[in-house]
């Protein structure tokens, strides 16, 4: 099975300017959770998606937001950006039921750079 | 007061000496814990998931969650320096309805030839 696949793997951005960041889970997986991980703070969660639908929110502003397609295929949109929001930004993917049998398996990651 | 405590190191060891690596945490509700590598800028591994409390061992690695003292660890026996990575744990409650996990912030391992 291919891994979890994250798009572009490196940005550049400037403040003020946004940015989308694409998800391509784990074939059969329909939960996709996203992470924010920086040096002070580390890993984050950021929101979770399944079947479509958004379904746990962490304490981010509500300039980061996402959507989850049919397919299970997830992005996330970053608005107005500020130099604080530079970070690796991490999904994962899993099957979404809940319990013993259910892993986050992470992909690589996009690491985002706000200048 | 963060909901999951992690020492973030750096932690040094020769090789072959046994790691120990630890995490503490506030909410009781957890049930489900991990511990993920993460090599430098790659994504976490999964290493190890446990339920509730006991052991778990898996090769060189075994897990110990002691839910009464809501502490759980990390062993690497026989440590390589292939083992220098970043070692996160990670927790939730295991509800159908989150995939929401709190992460340590994470310990980062060398092993030294």
């Amino acid at each position: 099975k291919a891994g979890v696949t994250q798009t572009p793997r490196y940005l550049i951005k400037t403040r003020g300017q946004q940015v989308t960041l694409s998800c391509s889970p784990i074939s059969g997986h329909r939960s996709v959770s996203w992470y924010q991980q920086t040096p002070g703070q580390g890993l984050q969660f950021l929101f979770e998606y399944f079947s479509e639908t958004q379904r746990n929110k962490g304490n981010f502003p509500g300039r980061f937001s996402g959507r989850q397609f049919s397919n299970s295929r997830s992005e996330m949109n970053v608005s107005t950006l500020e130099l604080g929001d530079s970070a690796l930004y991490l999904c994962a993917s899993s099957l979404g039921s809940g319990g013993n049998t259910d892993t986050q398996y992470f992909g690589p990651g996009t690491r985002l750079t706000v200048l | 007061q963060k909901e999951v405590e992690q020492d973030p190191g750096p932690l040094s060891v020769p090789e072959g000496a046994i790691v120990s690596l630890n995490c503490t945490y506030s909410n009781s509700a957890f049930q489900y814990f991990m511990w993920y590598r993460q090599y430098s800028r790659k994504g976490p591994e999964l290493l190890m998931y446990t339920y509730s409390s006991g052991n778990k061992e898996d090769g060189r690695f075994t897990a110990q969650v002691d839910k009464s003292s809501k502490y759980i660890s990390l062993f690497i026996r026989d440590s390589q320096p292939s083992d220098s990575a970043t070692y996160l744990c990670a927790m939730n409650d295991g509800s159908s309805n989150t995939g929401k996990l709190i992460f340590g912030q994470g310990t980062t391992l060398q092993v030294k030839p």
